[in-house]
């Protein structure tokens, strides 16, 4: 039982370099949703999707991408890394919407991807 | 928009001892509420919920929250923790009723248990 499945688990980029974060997951949910999570911030939504073929911008959208071609997939990029997207970051999906009384059990969240940009 | 606040940034106790977190968020509608923890190296679990019905809610390993609506707060509770209770723990809150929702996370109260 894979759940969500994020790759990678590590990564090390110099300032300006780019790079993609995969998270799939085998559920069959519509939503899909990137968050990033700082000491003492908690977890900021960047980008989620509410199904295959649409993005929407979260709360911290400002230097990152996202891509929702399969259902099942949903990447993340980063067009040119900056120190100050030095984070954990998680990935999760739901059946349907959160807000719904008929919906999901919250999340199921991926086990993370530690990005460190120097 | 709305925001969840956790007031106490990181709590020590000892084992056997009892546990209140803070939670309240700032929303006008009505909202689905939730409690989620983080154990060390581990990605976010699910610990409880409310969505309709009884405001006391009841979720795994012993934890309960109270849902005051009135106080627009959604407490974390348990009698009597253990170590094994150390761990970061998120009050988190979403519209209810909305077909396009996500949950909006607090910062975070990190717990840890003296054995």
């Amino acid at each position: 039982n894979a759940g969500v499945t994020q790759t990678p688990k590590f990564r090390v980029l110099k300032t300006g370099q780019s790079m993609t974060l995969l998270c799939a997951q085998d559920m069959n949910h519509e939503y899909m949703y990137w968050y990033r999570q700082d000491p003492g911030m908690g977890l900021r939504l960047i980008h989620y999707s509410v199904g295959e073929g649409t993005t929407a911008k979260g709360e911290v959208p400002d230097g990152y991408n996202v891509s929702r071609l399969k259902k099942q997939n949903f990447l993340l990029g980063l067009e040119s890394a900056a120190p100050s997207q030095t984070s954990v970051y998680f990935c999760a999906s739901s059946y349907s919407s959160v807000g719904m009384l008929g919906g999901p059990y919250g999340y199921t969240f991926g086990s993370g991807t530690r990005l460190t940009v120097v | 928009a709305q925001s969840v606040s956790q007031h106490n940034h990181h709590v020590i106790l000892s084992e056997a001892a009892s546990l209140e977190l803070g939670c309240n968020y700032s929303y006008g509608g009505t909202v689905n509420l939730f409690w989620y923890v983080q154990y060390p190296g581990q990605h976010l679990q699910l610990l409880l919920k409310y969505f309709s019905g009884d405001p006391l809610v009841k979720g795994i390993k012993g934890f309960e929250a109270e849902f005051i609506k009135s106080k627009f707060s959604f407490n974390l509770r348990k009698p009597s923790v253990q170590w094994s209770d150390t761990a970061e723990y998120f009050c988190a809150v979403t519209p209810r009723y909305s077909s396009a929702s996500k949950i909006i996370f607090g910062s975070g109260t990190r717990l840890s248990i003296r054995p």
